[in-house]
């Protein structure tokens, strides 16, 4: 079956810009959690969805925010884009809540902040 | 200070070589996760562990909870086993805590 499917695969953006990340999770699987990945601060939890509704959210401003719709797809937004916004955006889903069972992650989305 | 830590950071290895990577964590966990990313970014997850030890193929997981340790084991490694290793935990506030990160280069 398909697996985890992030779109864009790369993004350049200007500061100040706002920007939509998009997670299509396997069929099936109704958790879709999003994470940044950057050189400095390695691998970060920015949230999760189950059944269309945000279970938890990292330490991170309300510039980020996500929603999940009823088949399960994910969206992931930043606004007033910043510098330091750069990194590798990686979603993962899994069929029950995020923990309780394996996750399997997408390739991941590239932004670029200029 | 990271609640996670992996040791070691970097690890080179010569093919065949049998390979481990630790990580340690600093409260009760309800799982922990090996996650391997290769160059390119994109991430697999190995394994889930709660207790006890796993194994598929050439890896082998183990999981100490009253130490708050866990193992990865690579038997007989291999060029393509050369990736980013990660270990992720999830405490009970559900949310998923990240290692640094082990560098594994297997040469041939």
């Amino acid at each position: 079956k398909a697996g985890v499917t992030q779109t864009p695969r790369y993004l350049i953006k200007t500061r100040g810009q706002q920007v939509t990340l998009s997670c299509s999770p396997i069929s099936g699987h109704r958790s879709v959690s999003w994470y940044q990945q950057t050189p400095g601060q390695g691998l970060q939890f920015l949230f999760e969805y189950f059944s269309e509704t945000q279970r938890n959210k990292g330490n991170f401003p309300g510039r980020f925010s996500g929603r999940q719709f009823s088949n399960s797809r994910s969206e992931m937004n930043v606004s007033t884009l910043e510098l330091g916004d750069s990194a590798l955006y990686l979603c993962a889903s899994s069929f029950g809540p995020l923990g309780d069972t394996e996750a399997f992650f997408g390739q991941g989305t590239r932004l670029t902040v200029v | 200070k990271n609640e996670v830590e992996q040791s070691p950071q970097n690890l080179t290895a010569q093919e065949g070589e049998f390979i481990t990577i630790n990580c340690s964590y600093s409260v009760g966990i309800s799982a922990l996760h090996w996650l391997q990313q290769h160059p390119g970014g994109g991430i697999v997850s190995l394994f889930m562990l709660s207790s006890g030890k796993k194994k598929h193929g050439r890896l082998i997981a183990t999981i100490n909870i009253q130490e708050k340790h866990s193992s990865l084991h690579i038997t007989a490694s291999h060029p393509r086993d050369s990736a980013v290793y990660i270990c992720a935990v999830r405490y009970n506030t559900d949310k998923l805590i990240f290692g640094t990160g082990t560098r594994l280069q297997v040469f041939p």
